[in-house]
């Protein structure tokens, strides 16, 4: 079946610095990709998604692009805030006899001190 | 507000009780979904349905039981043949014919005493 992998964390930077998670995946068909976020105590957010290759996704200061020919997505930020300590998951939509469900990765740690 | 309410926030339960978490949806989503996060596991699929009075099982489905009696209700009970249920749960919702971004409730922690 469809995978996703990403960077193992925990990740921890300084504050301003420039962020980078590596995100690959396994697919037979074209799936839509995302990114979730996760803050401590609650449900999964969706931060931003691309839906075809070579789409750039963004939000928040946040990007990631669809690249079909590496099978990746990996999310980045020019200059990371205390705030954007959370959990990020990568994800992608499988479709299985008519039905969308949404593969994720393990999950990355996010740390950022002031 | 839209959204997905899921109660309660925290549960404790004895070995060998069942217990039901609640999930209610009111963005007249046609699939909901429910979902086991471990530490460091990611999130793996326990259920889910596309329409009402129909369901699937997902990739660790034993040891749990659904309903979708209301478009807007999917409960999940979990079981006492589930092995090892301290977990955190979240309920998921999407519309048919999109992309497959899913909405998440806030989820609910169960621990097993």
């Amino acid at each position: 079946g469809d995978s996703v992998t990403q960077m193992e964390g925990p990740v921890t930077l300084s504050e301003e610095a420039f962020l980078t998670i590596n995100c690959t995946y396994t697919a037979t068909g074209y799936p839509s990709l995302f990114w979730y976020v996760q803050y401590p105590g609650e449900g999964l957010q969706l931060l931003l998604k691309a839906t075809k290759a070579d789409d750039k996704g963004s939000n928040k200061g946040f990007e990631a692009t669809y690249r079909k020919e590496t099978t990746s997505f990996h999310l980045e930020k020019g200059s990371v805030q205390v705030s954007d300590s959370a959990v990020y998951f990568c994800a992608l939509s499988e479709g299985i006899q008519g039905a969308q469900k949404l593969v994720f990765g393990q999950g990355t740690r996010l740390t950022i001190n002031p | 507000d839209g959204g997905i309410t899921q109660s309660p926030k925290y549960l404790f339960r004895k070995e060998g009780q069942n217990v039901t978490l609640s999930c209610e949806q009111n963005l007249n989503h046609d699939a909901m979904y429910w979902y086991r996060q471990d530490p460091g596991q990611g999130l793996r699929l326990i259920y889910y349905s596309q329409i009402v009075n129909d369901f699937q099982k997902g990739d660790i489905a034993e040891g749990y039981s659904v309903s979708r009696e209301k478009k807007e209700s999917f409960p999940l009970t979990v079981t006492s043949a589930q092995k090892n249920p301290t977990a955190f749960y979240l309920c998921a919702s999407t519309r048919t014919g999109g992309s497959g971004e899913l909405f998440f409730g806030e989820g609910s922690r169960l621990t097993v005493l």
